[in-house]
């Protein structure tokens, strides 16, 4: 097992394009979930899965992001619409069940210009 | 809501140092409290997980407790080396009382070992 994998590292996208990322945890763990981190800040909460039921939001994910979790594998990210603000690095994490060792991936950059 | 604080903000020792990381959180009520490692444009290395019911976890240097009555942990890194710097982050699993288990993060303890 390779760890948490994220695709792409980096994505640079002109404001106001849709940019979908993707998050492929450590196998066989049934919870996901997506932070997001800007500079000099600690990652925030976006959203978790356990299996593929998506169980919480942030209210920092608006209406321009959703998350799936299709047959509880793999996890993608869509933002719409993007605006410089969304310029960030979102993060990926998977556990085995709840209030075990949270893994990390290593990120996807976005930048939007 | 969980607030969870990390002092201090940076750090900056020379090497050989012993140090102490400090993260302070207002809701005891947590499952765990996991320290990770990020090193700058990475993501989140694991370093040591502590349950509710635990006081403290070592792993080679690095030693951790737990005060959940007080609401706070200590990371303590022995014998600091160069390869040590990096950004140090306290999480706590939370919200007990109403069963969701996402982790709230603290902004981090920049951390610069000097050779």
């Amino acid at each position: 097992d390779t760890g948490v994998s994220q695709n792409p590292r980096h994505k640079i996208t002109k404001r106001g394009q849709n940019v979908t990322f993707r998050c492929d945890p450590i196998s066989e763990h049934n919870r996901l979930y997506w932070y997001r981190q800007t500079l000099g800040q600690g990652p925030e909460f976006l959203t978790y899965f356990q299996n593929e039921a998506q169980l919480e939001k942030s209210r920092l994910l608006s209406d321009r992001f959703s998350a799936e979790r299709p047959k509880g594998s793999f996890s993608t990210l869509e933002i719409q619409r993007t605006e410089q603000g969304d310029s960030a690095m979102y993060l990926c994490a998977s556990s085995l069940y709840s209030a075990t060792e949270a893994f990390f991936g290593q990120g996807t950059r976005l930048t939007v210009v | 809501k969980q607030e969870v604080t990390q002092i201090p903000a940076a750090l900056s020792v020379p090497e050989g140092e012993n140090l102490v990381l400090n993260c302070s959180f207002t809701d005891s009520a947590i499952y765990n409290l996991q320290w990770f490692r990020q090193d700058p444009g990475k993501g989140l290395t694991s370093l040591l997980l502590i349950q509710s019911s635990q006081r403290e976890q070592t792993s080679g240097r690095l030693n951790a407790s737990l005060d959940k009555s007080s609401g706070r942990s200590t990371l303590y890194i022995a014998a600091s080396q160069p390869g040590d710097s990096a950004t140090y982050l306290c999480a706590v699993s939370s919200d007990k009382s109403s069963g969701t288990y996402k982790y709230i993060f603290g902004t981090g303890t920049r951390l610069k070992v000097l050779a």
